[in-house]
């Protein structure tokens, strides 16, 4: 069955203080890893499909790398308004549309 | 361009009723599939809809069925609710014919579901 895990659970930055967050997955055939962003009580808003190991992918202030085992998203020099919860999600190649998430990091970007 | 929408955005009911959500799909899109997320967790997969059938399920009992129809727009329905069901209902679109090779889907805003 597939899995994901992501850390850390939450996670406080300063403005402009850069870091990542973690996403370990194990899939028996990788379709896709797909990162989104969700406001409180709000849906989850796409950032990032990746395919295959060694992709990277780039919006704004966000970076997603991939490799067979994990996905790093990167951000850089964050700002309040990247406050949100960045969920995971992995799609195995035996799935038509069933996409398994992690529980998500909390990021909250204090001035 | 209009994205996923769904109906209604809060609802409230009682242990033992039954409940209809519903959700037009992104402009494009074929294939609508629906999320439960409880409060703090990922969402979970309940089911995916493709040419008005249901083509894969995930892991939650027939009280959980649903519909799509011609126009590619979906329902959910639970019935007799137990209040472990209270949560958030997601669904999420794609394209599978003209879709390419990308498998991106598209959220909508969500239902919440409250069982008293």
């Amino acid at each position: 069955e597939d899995q994901v895990t992501q850390s850390p659970e939450a996670l406080r930055l300063q403005e402009g203080e850069s870091s990542s967050l973690n996403c370990s997955y194990t899939v028996s055939g990788l379709r896709g890893l797909f990162w989104y962003r969700q406001d409180p009580g709000k849906g989850p808003e796409f950032l990032f499909t990746l395919y295959s190991a060694g992709e990277e992918k780039e919006k704004e202030r966000l970076k997603a790398t991939l490799t067979k085992k994990e996905s790093f998203l990167h951000i850089t020099a964050p700002k309040p308004e990247d406050s949100a919860t960045y969920l995971c999600a992995v799609q195995g190649t035996g799935t038509a549309s069933k996409l398994t998430f992690g529980t998500g990091t909390r990021l909250q970007v204090t001035l | 361009d209009a994205g996923v929408t769904q109906s209604p955005t809060h609802l409230i009911k009682t242990r033992g009723q039954q409940v209809t959500l519903r959700c037009s799909p992104k402009s494009g899109h074929d294939t609508v599939s629906w999320y439960q997320q409880a409060l703090g967790q990922g969402p979970q997969f309940i089911f995916q809809y493709y040419e008005e059938e249901e083509r894969q399920r995930g892991n939650f009992p027939d009280r959980f069925s649903g519909h799509q129809f011609p126009n590619y727009s979906s329902e959910l329905n639970v019935n007799a609710l137990l209040l472990g069901d209270s949560a958030l209902y997601l669904c999420a679109s794609r394209a599978v014919r003209g879709g390419g090779s990308s498998y991106e889907q598209y959220f909508g805003p969500g239902t919440r579901l409250t069982v008293t």
